[in-house]
């Protein structure tokens, strides 16, 4: 079956860096986007990021643009998101979700998503 | 920005509709999302008004101009539950509503 399973979160300084990954299994992974979606304790959804299929084209949000970078390796079937110059406003639940199609503007859309992964700035 | 209403109640059987309002609504691109405390978000509609299979058939989506509507119809205790609309366009990318807590009385 479809699973995404996130990791790597954890407490952190302000102005340090994290790494989270995403393994994918249970479908062809290169057929899908992937995109990382957080939720602040208590607070809606924010979509952070996304990588296309081939890894070549990434979208970010205006409030991690320069910060994050996506990525994703297709051989191991695992997307990242580095995190660094985080904020305590970055605290919160990272989820990683796939999108099958990614590269259509009426058919993208977040059709699995993982547990999650709890990302803690404070000092 | 999406907006949609902060709550809504419902007694168990009845219709529950949730509208989500803003420009980037329109062009079959609205999904709807639920998400029930401590889990990740599921999706229950996609392009406006279709529903992955598994998704109760109580489930069902409708745009009209730049306002999506999720019609929850029979609803029942275990919808209790958070709901997000999201949509994508060019200027914003992807973007969620402001999500609605639907409270089964």
């Amino acid at each position: 079956q479809v699973q995404l399973v996130e990791s790597g979160g954890g407490v952190v300084q302000p102005g340090r860096s994290l790494r989270l990954s995403c393994a994918a299994s249970g479908f062809t992974f290169s057929s899908y986007g992937i995109h990382w979606v957080r939720q602040a304790p208590g607070k809606g959804l924010e979509w952070v990021a996304v990588i296309w299929n081939d890894g070549v084209n990434k979208y970010y949000a205006d409030s991690v643009k320069g910060r994050f970078t996506i990525s994703r390796d297709n051989s191991r079937n695992t997307a990242h998101l580095q995190m660094n110059s985080l904020r305590v406003d970055d605290t919160a639940m990272y989820f990683c979700a796939r999108d099958p199609e990614v590269h259509d503007s009426s058919g993208t859309r977040f059709d699995s998503w993982g547990q999650g992964t709890l990302v803690t700035v404070s000092s | 920005e999406l907006t949609q209403p902060p709550s809504v109640s419902v007694s168990p059987g009845q219709t529950v509709t949730i509208p989500c309002s803003g420009e980037t609504v329109g062009d079959q691109n609205a999904c709807w999302y639920q998400q029930k405390p401590g889990q990740s978000p599921v999706m229950i509609i996609y392009q406006d008004s279709k529903r992955p299979s598994g998704i109760p058939d109580r489930f069902s989506g409708s745009t009209s101009g730049n306002t999506a509507t999720l019609t929850i119809r029979g609803t029942q205790p275990m919808d209790e539950a958070d709901y997000y609309c999201q949509a994508w366009d060019s200027t914003t990318a992807w973007v969620f509503g402001t999500g609605t807590k639907v409270t089964v009385l």
